[in-house]
């Protein structure tokens, strides 16, 4: 059964830092990585997508990793903004034909003006 | 130009007392899929529709049903809530359900159940 693990499960920054947020999963037999963003209350926003034969993904100042062999994913923020203060998760989408998504319980990000 | 759209955005029941929740997309989606997901944890997946055909996790109880009466609706039944069924409940579509395709979520809707 696949596991995703997120860490730190919270992270507080100063304004303008470079930060990383860590994922790992368990079973290295997937068809790809997303990275969400959720705030609080609300719904998913995806933020990337990197396929299983993809290395990175870059959008803006975030950038997200995949090594797939060794089960780990990483998810690069630039330049932090108060802005980008929410829960960012981490979700692996494997099954074949009965393809789904395997959720982390996420990073609760801060960014402090 | 909302394109997942979830309704209520905030349903009060009580226990044992029977609750839909509705979905709705404007991107004529194939695929339809119902999260449940409890204060600090993971989504998890309950079921999903691939047009009309439905597609139950294992370990979904039978309380929850859902039915997809037309490519832009679907809905998720509770039978009867208890305390543990309080939680955030997240619609989302995708085209076709493959790896090539994000999910796009709605805002969800929050159940409480008294």
């Amino acid at each position: 059964k696949q596991e995703v693990t997120q860490i730190p499960a919270a992270l507080s920054v100063p304004e303008g830092e470079n930060l990383v947020l860590n994922c790992s999963f368990t079973d290295s037999a997937i068809y790809n990585l997303q990275w969400f963003r959720q705030d609080p209350g609300k719904g998913l926003t995806s933020l990337l997508l990197i396929q299983s034969s993809q290395r990175e993904q870059t959008s803006g100042r975030l950038n997200a990793s995949l090594d797939k062999s060794s089960g780990r994913s990483t998810l690069y923020i630039a330049a932090s903004q108060p802005g980008d203060s929410a829960t960012y998760l981490c979700a692996v989408g494997a099954g074949g034909s009965n393809y789904k998504l395997t959720f982390g319980k996420g990073t609760l990000l801060t960014v402090n003006p | 130009d909302a394109m997942v759209i979830q309704n209520p955005r905030y349903q009060v029941t009580q226990f044992g007392k029977p609750v839909t929740l509705s979905c709705s997309q404007t991107l004529n989606h194939n695929v339809m899929y119902w999260y449940q997901q409890k204060s600090s944890q993971a989504p998890k997946l309950l079921f999903h529709y691939y047009d009309k055909d439905f597609n139950n996790e294992a370990d979904t109880p039978d309380n929850f049903q859902s039915r997809r009466p037309n490519t832009s609706f679907c809905f998720l039944d509770i039978r009867s809530p208890g305390l543990g069924d309080a939680a955030m409940y997240l619609c989302a579509t995708s085209r076709v359900g493959t790896y090539t395709d994000t999910q796009y979520f709605g805002p969800g809707t929050r159940l409480t159940v008294l």
